[in-house]
């Protein structure tokens, strides 16, 4: 799995609390990222970064937030969970632009 | 707005086929393009292509890709069930350094003995 642990991997919420998950690299990568993966639409991207304290938006941002405090862990935060963010998390990390990314196995969210 | 589109979305086949998945894009500044290969779990990197026409091989598995008609195609010979996966293919966009990927919906193949 190169090195990329998400936790929980399962979580079971409901609708209005906050929610964090986290993922964690051993392999001191740069640049990590944060994709959900829903039926009928391949993986989006939530938020990513590249670098400590440096992050931006992805395609699908809205209702979630970023941060990256230390260069192996890359937390997001669903601030008040919605049945819309039911969904499966996948972390992502490289260590520079041109390389593939590998991903972590995923978070199953359930907001109910 | 970037677009990456897969086809089919869904295909059957016996043991010993050969497949043909499609990958078509519309972005901005293309830099790169993967394909990616998921089961249960993680993605998995298969192959990256960046050059037109060069030809990326591993095995039984093949991708090549047409930057001037905007297409990339996986084949798979001789398929196995160990190949019922989904297959996803994604674009790097050049304009910014992101390096973040554009996916298509994925081609689900399932592989019947």
């Amino acid at each position: 799995d190169a090195g990329i642990t998400q936790s929980p991997r399962h979580k079971v919420t409901e609708t209005g609390t906050p929610v964090t998950l986290r993922c964690h690299q051993t392999e001191n990568h740069r640049y990590m990222y944060w994709y959900r993966q829903d039926p009928g639409h391949g993986l989006r991207l939530i938020h990513y970064s590249y670098g400590v304290k440096d992050t931006d938006k992805g395609e699908v941002s809205d209702g979630y937030s970023v941060s990256r405090s230390k260069t192996e862990d890359f937390l997001l935060t669903l601030e008040s969970a919605t049945s819309s963010q039911t969904s499966v998390y996948f972390c992502a990390i490289s260590p520079v632009i041109d390389s593939p990314l590998h991903f972590g196995n995923g978070t199953r969210l359930t907001v109910t | 707005e970037d677009k990456v589109v897969q086809s089919p979305l869904s295909l059957v086949v016996h043991e010993g086929d050969t497949v043909t998945l499609n990958c078509s894009y519309e972005v901005t500044n293309f830099r790169s393009l993967l394909w990616y290969k998921q089961e249960k779990k993680a993605p998995t990197f298969l192959f990256m292509l960046t050059s037109s026409g060069i030809e990326k091989k591993s095995g039984r598995l093949s991708s090549i890709l047409d930057k001037k008609e905007l297409f990339s195609i996986l084949n798979i010979t001789a398929t196995q069930t160990g190949d019922s996966a989904v297959y996803l293919c994604a674009v790097v966009p050049g304009s910014g350094n992101t390096g973040k990927l554009i996916f298509g919906q994925g081609t689900t193949l399932q592989v019947k003995p």
